[in-house]
């Protein structure tokens, strides 16, 4: 069953500015990870986030975790057209070869 | 990054047919895969996971006799949709990592999507 819940459902933004996403989930986890899907593609790997870090870079790419709130972000800074996608985290309570749990995901728009 | 296909890209077939779909890892081993159903708009549901040599562990909810998983070696697990109707059509994308990497990263093939007619 899914139990991440991203808000907002859907962000649209200007070109630019910055877009911030929200997840939360329910169990102690192990790692959190945050994934991009184009329009009727597969996932595509963001970031990573363990449970024992509280905020990772990577490029325009910013992600938090708050394992007291069970809860992550992911900040998109200086937003292109071509962020324009769905965006999910997936969060894993195991290690290697363990399944991931995906929220239910957010559609951003950049608009141009 | 490691590579995972997924072949076909996209199939119709009529309903009471059966459908494989195959995942493949190109440039590692893949002991174990995870077979997800999407529906439009929606996320990714977690259908199964396939053990290289062992029998399928199915998500609550999922029949196991109707997407029958095969993983008869460490690079190609196929999901077969027996006697599919419409309502199995969905986006099918499987996902797997390499073992050796400690990244925890799953890697996810392009997509299968199904239309049952």
């Amino acid at each position: 069953s899914q139990q991440g819940e991203e808000d907002p459902q859907a962000l649209s933004i200007q070109e630019g500015e910055n877009a911030t996403m929200n997840c939360s989930y329910k169990t102690s986890i192990n790692n959190l990870q945050w994934y991009r899907q184009n329009s009727g593609r597969g996932l595509v790997h963001l970031i990573l986030i363990r449970s024992n870090e509280r905020e990772k870079h990577s490029g325009r790419l910013r992600v938090t975790l708050d394992t007291s709130k069970k809860s992550s972000s992911l900040l998109i800074t200086a937003s292109r057209a071509a962020d324009t996608a769905s965006y999910f985290c997936a969060s894993r309570r195991g290690g290697a070869n363990s399944k991931l749990t995906f929220g239910k995901g957010i559609t951003l728009s950049v608009r141009p | 990054g490691a590579v995972v296909s997924q072949h076909p890209s996209w199939v119709i077939c009529k309903s009471g047919t059966s459908v494989k779909i195959e995942c493949r890892s190109l440039d590692f081993q893949a002991t174990t895969m995870f077979w997800y159903r999407q529906f439009p708009k929606q996320s990714l549901m977690l259908m199964a996971t396939s053990n290289e040599g062992s029998k399928a562990t199915y998500e609550q909810g999922v029949e196991k006799d109707k997407f029958l998983i095969n993983h008869a070696s460490l690079t190609l697990s196929t999901l077969t949709v027996t006697s599919a109707h419409p309502e199995d059509s969905s986006f099918y994308i499987c996902s797997s990592e390499p073992g050796t990497s400690g990244s925890y990263e799953q890697y996810f093939g392009p997509g299968t999507r199904l239309t049952v007619t």
